[in-house]
């Protein structure tokens, strides 16, 4: 069955530094990946959609990658803030559901000052 | 703003005192979706609408069952709930199929 795979133990790094979560996953051959922010007690936020076909996209500080081979997405936070503290979910349409996602359980990150 | 709404934030309910929680949105978009998310779990969906064709998933407790009366609104009834049905509930909108969800700020539901 599909399965989904992230860091389930918290990353720490110190400000301005390059944040790397990873995103694994079996069984399966997405059309596309999508990335996630959710602080404390609040729902997700959407933040990058990546397709198949795409090695890498961005969007301001962010970065993330798609590698079908690995069956592997990584996400990039690049010169890191305490704001940037939260946890990231990876999330992947599901296998036969339409308009479904299966989401991972996420990594927590701590950006320290 | 457009944007996925919940009320209430919070909610206390006795055991098996059913409770109902509600979601609405100003995105028009097609697709609404209860999820459950319990402490450091991924969110796990419970039931969708596409339109007004609701789609229940196979592990989705009877107890759960959900109304959308139009567009805008969506709820999340809980016949009688357990103390395991304490969560963090979330309802999202997507445009259409493969699209990214916006999710509103969640429920936080207490069960005594």
């Amino acid at each position: 069955s599909q399965k989904i795979e992230q860091n389930s133990e918290a990353l720490n790094i110190q400000e301005g530094k390059t944040a790397t979560l990873t995103c694994n996953y079996t069984n399966y051959s997405p059309a596309y990946l999508q990335w996630y922010r959710q602080d404390p007690g609040r729902g997700p936020v959407f933040l990058l959609l990546i397709r198949e076909n795409e090695k890498e996209k961005r969007k301001e500080r962010l970065k993330v990658t798609f590698d079908t081979t690995l069956k592997q997405s990584l996400f990039h936070i690049t010169a890191s803030q305490p704001a940037d503290s939260a946890t990231y979910l990876c999330a992947l349409p599901r296998l036969g559901g339409y308009q479904k996602v299966t989401f991972g359980t996420g990594t927590k990150l701590q950006v320290i000052p | 703003d457009a944007m996925v709404i919940q009320n209430p934030r919070y909610q206390v309910t006795q055991f098996g005192k059913p409770v109902t929680l509600s979601c609405s949105q100003t995105l028009n978009h097609n697709v609404m979706y209860w999820y459950q998310q319990k402490s450091s779990q991924a969110p796990k969906l419970l039931f969708h609408y596409y339109d007004k064709d609701f789609n229940n998933e196979a592990d989705t407790p009877d107890n759960f069952q959900s109304r959308r009366p139009n567009t805008s609104f969506c709820f999340l009834d809980i016949r009688s709930p357990g103390l395991g049905d304490a969560a963090m509930y979330l309802c999202a909108t997507s445009r259409d199929s493969h699209y990214e969800q916006y999710f509103g700020p969640g429920t936080r539901l207490t069960v005594t």
